[in-house]
């Protein structure tokens, strides 16, 4: 059975950094892109960041582009985000998914229950 | 980058068939086959129902159909069942720097 198993989350002040990471079960990790998901409370999806299954092509989404940091660890069927310099905006619950493709396209068939991430003083 | 526009809320009785509409531009919906449908419920996490514009992938049910035109995308559910609300969004994979956007979701209620 696919698995994802998303952990790190938490109350963070402004400024501040998190590392999110997301265990994956159940498929050969390297095989699919994996990327990062969040939504706001009481609002929509919106797509963070992704990363190639080999690990050698990242994106992000404009509003974290230079703060955040996607990665791999295909030996540890791990990802991970390390989120710096966060914002009261950034609060959401954060999903792993993984996209059908070996790139991101946004195909996204598989998501963890999602860590909720809280930006405030 | 827009979000995709989805319209806020759409409703309809058991039986009957509805459509969501989804609109981008020609460097996202109207430029890629790169189109996907989630379906979300409350505390939930979304779940893929069509890819690729028109693929169901295993398990979900054929009553979820996917079409485009232009820069519109549609899923169409056919013989609506109460399960079936939820909120559901549209997402695309985009030229711009940006990879991937999504609409800001439709709810649809079941009556």
């Amino acid at each position: 059975e696919v698995q994802l198993l998303e952990s790190g989350g938490g109350l963070v002040q402004p400024g501040g950094s998190l590392r999110l990471s997301c265990a994956a079960s159940g498929f050969t990790f390297s095989n699919y892109a994996m990327n990062w998901v969040r939504q706001a409370p009481g609002k929509g999806l919106e797509w963070v960041s992704g990363i190639s299954g080999g690990g050698t092509s990242t994106y992000y989404a404009d509003s974290v582009r230079g703060r955040f940091a996607i990665s791999r660890d295909n030996s540890k069927n791990t990802l991970y985000l390390q989120m710096n310099s966060l914002r009261a905006e950034d609060t959401a619950v954060y999903y792993c998914a993984r996209d059908v493709n070996a790139y991101t396209y946004g195909d996204f068939d598989c998501w963890g229950q999602g860590t909720p991430v809280t930006v405030s003083s | 980058q827009s979000a995709l526009t989805q319209p806020a809320s759409v409703s309809g009785s058991p039986g009957q068939s509805i459509t969501f509409s989804c609109t981008g531009t020609s460097s996202d919906v109207g430029g890629y086959n790169y189109v996907s449908w989630y379906q979300q419920h409350p505390g939930k996490a979304p779940k893929l129902m069509i890819h690729d514009v028109s693929n169901r992938p295993s398990g979900v049910s054929n009553r979820f159909s996917g079409s485009k035109s232009g820069n519109t995308a549609s899923l169409t559910i056919s013989g609506l069942q109460a399960e079936d609300e939820a909120e559901y969004y549209c997402s695309s994979y985009t030229s711009s720097s940006t990879r991937v956007i999504f609409g800001g979701g439709t709810k649809l209620t079941v009556l």
